[in-house]
């Protein structure tokens, strides 16, 4: 099962920022947060993980909580191509180890 | 980040009839790679974790003998749906791990919707 839990669905207003939410307060000590997101018909695209600290790209920032219990991805100026359903999954860094997918949250980028 | 490519995109059968889906990394090497099915407006489930080199790994629920999986290089597995049924209607995905890249993300293919009529 999923150790992830996500709202179901958020809106955002196009050029706002996305933030959103996700609990893991079952994670273990060497599991990372990752984060994915699907848009419709296609196969999932990574965003970004990490372990403890901060994390930031292109696409996103990750503020992970200091217990870890909870994270927040957030979109710093979201645009419609930005609609899709976000997973955010916990698990190892081994390489035989997969990621296991909740029911993830869909979010609407509105013009 | 890493490519994995799948083919056919998209594929449509004959009921009894197998279908057979190729999973490719195209720029690096995978010793393991991951099986999903999605079915319309549900997450994605895993089906299987594929060894090069061995037999694959099934989940609970998940018939081996319908599924075959074959992952003969490093850079190739295969899933067969054999006697397919229109239940096996799916939209199957495959990933692989960048073992030698920095960050060890998992990486996903297009997907391959199946249809069996």
């Amino acid at each position: 099962d999923a150790k992830t839990t996500q709202p179901t669905s958020m809106d955002c207003a196009e050029g706002r920022a996305a933030n959103l939410p996700c609990n893991h307060s079952t994670i273990s000590g060497n599991e990372y947060v990752y984060w994915y997101r699907q848009i419709h018909s296609q196969g999932p695209q990574y965003i970004i993980h990490g372990l403890k600290n901060n994390e930031t790209n292109e696409m996103a920032s990750l503020i992970i909580t200091e217990d870890r219990k909870s994270s927040t991805l957030i979109l710093p100026h979201a645009t419609l191509r930005d609609t899709a359903v976000y997973y955010c999954i916990v698990g190892g860094y081994s390489g035989n180890t997969p990621l296991v997918f909740g029911k993830g949250t869909r979010l609407s980028v509105i013009a | 980040g890493a490519v994995v490519s799948q083919h056919p995109s998209r594929v449509i059968c004959k009921s009894g009839t197998s279908v057979k889906i190729e999973c490719r990394s195209l720029d690096f090497q995978a010793t393991t790679m991951f099986w999903y099915r999605q079915f319309p407006k549900q997450s994605l489930m895993l089906m299987a974790t594929s060894n090069e080199g061995s037999k694959a790994t099934y989940e609970q629920g998940v018939e081996k003998d319908k599924f075959l999986i074959n992952h003969a290089s490093l850079t190739l597995s295969t899933l067969t749906v054999t006697s397919a049924h229109p239940e096996d209607s799916s939209f199957y995905i495959c990933s692989a791990r960048d073992r030698g890249g920095p960050g060890n993300e998992q990486f996903f293919g297009p997907g391959t919707r199946l249809t069996v009529l």
